[in-house]
C-alpha cells in the first residue's frame, strides 16, 4: 500500500521567506505527483502536477522537483506572502488512484 | 464552464437515515472519484469510476454505494447513515489517471447525528 508522508505538519515563516515543504512516499511505481493547495473549509486547488518521467514542474513562484527512485517531492515557493498561507497537500497517483499525505499547514506572518 | 459542482453543500443526518451526494462535471471527463477527508487521516478514496457504467471499490468502501448512470454524474449514496460517515466528501474527475490532474468539487460538510 502506498503511504505519503508530508514533513512537517505545520511551519510559520515571515513574509518574503522561500518556502521548502517536503513530501516523501513508499512505492516508487507511479503515474503521476500532484501538489493541491487547500484553504480552510474549502476544496481542493492543483497547483501543479509532474508526470512520472519528469524532474521538475513550475508556474510562478512554484517550483515542484520529483526523484522516483528516492521517493520524493518537494515544492518550493519563492519569496512567501501572507496570501500563501494554506493547506498544502501531496499527492501520488498508481493503482488508479491519488494517495495522499496529511498535509503541510503554512502560515506565512507579515 | 462550471468545473465539478456538488450538491448538497451542507447536510445534517439522523443514525438510519439514508441520502445520496451529487456530483456534476462538465469537463467530459471519463475517470470520477469519491473521497472523504477526516482530521489526522487526510484524504481516502471510497469509489471511483473509470467510464459510464463502471464502478470501483476505493480505500474505504463500506457504507456507501455508487452509480454512473450518465457521464457527467456520479452518485454517492449512504444508505443507513452512522455518525462515522460524518466528514467532507470531495467529489473530483479527470481525462484518465495516469497523464491528467484531477479536478475536485468543493466539498459536502456531512454530520450523522
Amino acid at each position: 500500500k502506498q503511504e505519503v508522508t508530508q514533513i512537517p505538519a505545520a511551519l510559520s515563516v515571515p513574509e518574503g521567506e522561500n518556502l521548502v515543504l517536503n513530501c516523501s512516499f513508499t512505492d516508487s511505481a507511479i503515474y503521476n505527483l500532484q501538489w493541491f493547495r487547500q484553504d480552510p473549509g474549502k476544496g481542493l486547488t492543483s497547483l501543479l502536477l509532474i508526470q512520472s518521467s519528469q524532474r521538475e514542474q513550475t508556474s510562478g513562484r512554484l517550483n515542484a522537483s520529483l526523484d522516483k527512485s528516492s521517493g520524493r517531492s518537494t515544492l518550493y515557493i519563492a519569496a512567501s506572502q501572507p496570501g500563501d498561507s494554506a493547506t498544502y497537500l501531496c499527492a501520488v497517483y498508481g493503482n488508479n488512484r491519488l494517495a495522499f499525505g496529511k498535509g503541510n499547514q503554512v502560515v506565512v506572518i507579515p | 464552464n462550471a468545473g465539478v459542482t456538488q450538491t448538497p453543500k451542507f447536510r445534517v443526518l439522523k443514525t438510519g437515515q439514508s441520502m445520496t451526494l451529487l456530483c456534476a462535471q462538465d469537463m467530459n471527463h471519463e475517470y470520477m472519484y469519491w473521497y472523504r477527508q477526516d482530521p489526522g487521516m487526510g484524504l481516502r478514496l471510497i469509489h471511483y469510476s473509470v467510464g459510464e457504467g463502471t464502478t470501483a471499490k476505493g480505500e474505504v468502501p463500506d457504507g456507501y454505494n455508487v452509480s454512473r448512470l450518465k457521464k457527467q454524474n456520479f452518485l454517492l449514496g449512504l444508505e443507513s447513515a452512522a455518525p462515522s460517515q460524518t466528514s467532507v466528501y470531495f467529489c473530483a474527475s479527470s481525462y484518465d489517471g495516469q497523464t491528467y490532474e484531477q479536478y475536485f468539487g468543493p466539498g459536502t460538510r456531512l454530520t450523522v447525528t
